[in-house]
């Protein structure tokens, strides 16, 4: 079993609409999660960390954890052809300093 | 706050040669950076885990000799790619930690170094 495990997609919504992003993992030492953007020939870009259970709000978006069901979620409300993306989902592997990445789900926001 | 540097944004070499990719901390003192590879369409590769003032801890399957890194300061650390072949062609990205307010790693990427082996 993969330590972080996401749908790789591509996840179709229409502009407007929530785009929902699910994410797993196994390793129930974890105790902060990150979500990252990244657009096709860019580096990552951090947009949400969440430390506890429960939402936590930014903007249009709402970021979810489960630390019970070992379950992160990204919403992202309003969706915009520019939110357009691979979003990766990432967790510290416990007992080093490193980041365990998701293969990522690629979402595409139609006008 | 949390911006990182790379330099150079692309470089193209012929093969045999080396290249040095730098990576800065511009706002933040990072005493961790970790370099990261990746190909097209392919998911993030961690090569290694670069500590100021001590040897890089190297991913299996990545030739240290072949991947040099310092970390000579707070706020650089530097890849050198030796000997460079077009299989070594590729996306390479730092990234830097940065210790939240409550304690927690968080990593803040640059914006990535695109080498082409020719």
């Amino acid at each position: 079993q993969k330590e972080v495990e996401q749908n790789s997609g591509p996840l179709s919504v229409p502009e407007g609409a929530i785009a929902s992003l699910n994410c797993t993992y196994s390793d129930r030492g974890s105790q902060s999660f990150f979500w990252y953007r990244q657009y096709s020939g860019k580096s990552p870009e951090l947009i949400m960390s969440i430390y506890s259970n429960g939402d936590k709000e930014d903007g249009r978006f709402t970021a979810q954890l489960n630390k019970a069901s070992q379950y992160v979620s990204l919403l992202i409300r309003d969706s915009q052809p520019s939110d357009s993306a691979t979003y990766l989902c990432a967790a510290p592997q416990t007992g080093f300093q490193k980041l365990v990445f998701g293969t990522g789900t690629r979402l595409l926001v139609s006008p | 706050g949390a911006v990182v540097s790379q330099h150079p944004s692309r470089v193209i070499c012929k093969s045999g040669t080396s290249v040095k990719i730098e990576c800065r901390s511009l706002d933040f003192q990072a005493t961790t950076m970790f370099w990261y590879r990746q190909f097209p369409k392919q998911s993030l590769m961690l090569m290694a885990t670069s500590n100021e003032g001590s040897k890089a801890t190297y991913e299996q399957g990545v030739e240290k000799d072949k991947f040099l890194i310092n970390h000579a300061s707070l706020t650089l650390s530097t890849l050198t790619v030796t000997s460079a072949h077009p299989e070594d062609s590729s996306f390479y990205i730092c990234s830097a930690r940065l210790i939240s307010s409550g304690g927690y790693n968080e990593q803040f990427f640059g914006p990535g170094t695109r080498l082409t082996v020719l």
